[in-house]
């Protein structure tokens, strides 16, 4: 079935740029999606990229699609500590009623 | 800006208790789902509703589960008999409204406690 995986940590210093990296499995994805959660709170929607598209560029974030290797990445710039948080990427499942696919989450740790 | 909202935050339940938890999605959307994240793992689809009846459920939502949009605003969840394994995290989200962006909005959860 359908899967996205990620790397389940990260951490960088205040002021570095933040990569995270996505994989997905399906290619009838039309959407994918980024989301924050911070700590003891709901899913917050970021950003989204559709499946046409390479680039999304939006303040400090910037969405990289690969759609022939199934990739998806979520950069950001001048990372700072209130971007600790937990990013999930998510994909529409392609053949259902706009169903979402969720990575495990990458915990991102913000250092001063 | 509009969002989804749930009630209540957290609910602790006696195991074999029914519960029912409440969301109220974005007004003017169009789709409803319901989500479960257990506690350090993957959030799950559990089911999705449009024009009043369930459109499509996973694995997990079995004859335990009931959804209903039981008025124009409140999109419930139930869980008939609570066991152990159904402590989780549920989350309410929303979406589409015609000429809007195909994107989906999660209100804050409740956390859901089987003891």
């Amino acid at each position: 079935g359908e899967d996205v995986e990620q790397s389940l940590f990260l951490s960088v210093r205040e002021g570095d740029s933040s990569v995270i990296n996505c994989t997905y499995t399906d290619s009838s994805s039309t959407y994918l999606y980024w989301y924050k959660q911070e700590p003891g709170a709901g899913l917050q929607l970021l950003t989204y990229i559709f499946s046409n598209m390479d680039m999304k560029q939006d303040q400090r974030l910037t969405v990289l699609l690969n759609k022939k290797d199934k990739h998806l990445s979520l950069r950001i710039a001048d990372t700072q500590t209130g971007d600790s948080a937990i990013y999930f990427c998510a994909e529409r499942d392609g053949g259902s009623q706009g169903n979402l696919i969720f990575g495990k989450g990458t915990k991102l740790s913000v250092k001063p | 800006e509009p969002e989804v909202t749930q009630t209540p935050s957290h609910q602790v339940t006696q195991m074999g208790q029914e519960v029912i938890l409440r969301c109220v999605p974005i007004s003017n959307h169009l789709y409803f789902y319901w989500y479960r994240q257990i506690l350090g793992q993957k959030v799950e689809f559990l089911v999705s509703f449009y024009n009043n009846e369930i459109s499509e459920k996973s694995e997990i939502f079995d004859d335990q589960f009931s959804v209903e949009r039981p008025d124009g605003s409140n999109f419930t969840l139930k869980i008939r008999s609570t066991k152990l394994e159904d402590s989780a995290m549920y989350f309410c989200a929303s979406r589409w409204a015609p000429g809007e962006a195909d994107t989906q909005y999660f209100g804050p959860g409740t956390r859901l406690t089987v003891l």
